[in-house]
């Protein structure tokens, strides 16, 4: 267990619809990453926040957005969703802001759109 | 553009054999990142290498590094179809955001 929780474990949802996928880090860390994972894919790295603000942005679609809160919780909404959008959705967090830090993975979230 | 290439990105060895997976990295860093992925789940830390020349070691794995050849590996010795999962080998570029490799996914047949 790395300590990062990912809620919902499943989601099933149509196109043109909207999510929201949700991520808690490890206790004192403040860099959360936000990746996709499409099927027989490497990682695709979409957004980093660290302590509240937007640190780097991947390859993160339009129709994609993220925050973190202040306690350090972040979400990711993906909205006008589309077949490609089904993968399997990774949250991580690190303790720095650099990439150079080790990053601790969450369970994942697997999207499927219908 | 910056690239971490894996090598090979499939391999399918018999349990008791010995194989080792490369990880040529363009950037400049001086550390590497080994992860690891079962099937359908999530990736878990590996290794940290963090100078050159550095080797750590776990059970039947071994990770070297080599930062002036730009080149990681990942060995196996005595392979068990426990270790069968994706490999992935992990740099960065200039501005510290992570490179993934697209990772090696071994299969160990018993």
């Amino acid at each position: 267990d790395s300590g990062v929780t990912q809620t919902p474990k499943h989601l099933i949802t149509a196109t043109g619809q909207r999510v929201t996928l949700r991520c808690s880090p490890r206790s004192g860390d403040l860099s959360v990453y936000w990746y996709q994972q499409s099927l027989d894919q490497g990682l695709q790295f979409l957004i980093q926040y660290y302590n509240g603000e937007e640190r780097a942005k991947g390859n993160i679609l339009e129709r994609f957005s993220a925050q973190q809160f202040p306690d350090l919780h972040s979400e990711l909404n993906l909205s006008s969703l589309e077949l490609g959008d089904s993968a399997l959705y990774f949250c991580a967090s690190s303790v720095g802001v650099l990439g150079t830090y080790e990053q601790y993975f969450g369970p994942g979230t697997r999207l499927t759109v219908t | 553009e910056l690239k971490v290439e894996q090598n090979p990105l499939f391999l399918s060895m018999q349990e008791g054999k010995n194989y080792t997976i490369y990880c040529n990295y363009s950037t400049t860093s001086d550390r590497l990142y080994w992860y690891r992925q079962d099937p359908g789940k999530s990736l878990e830390s590996l290794f940290v290498l963090l100078s050159n020349g550095a080797v750590k070691q776990e059970g039947r794995l071994m990770a070297s590094l080599d930062t002036k050849a730009r080149l990681s590996t990942l060995h196996i010795t005595a392979a068990v179809h426990d270790l069968s999962a994706t490999y992935f080998c992990v740099s960065w570029d200039s501005n510290y955001q992570l490179i993934w490799g697209a990772g090696t996914k071994l299969i160990i047949k018993p």
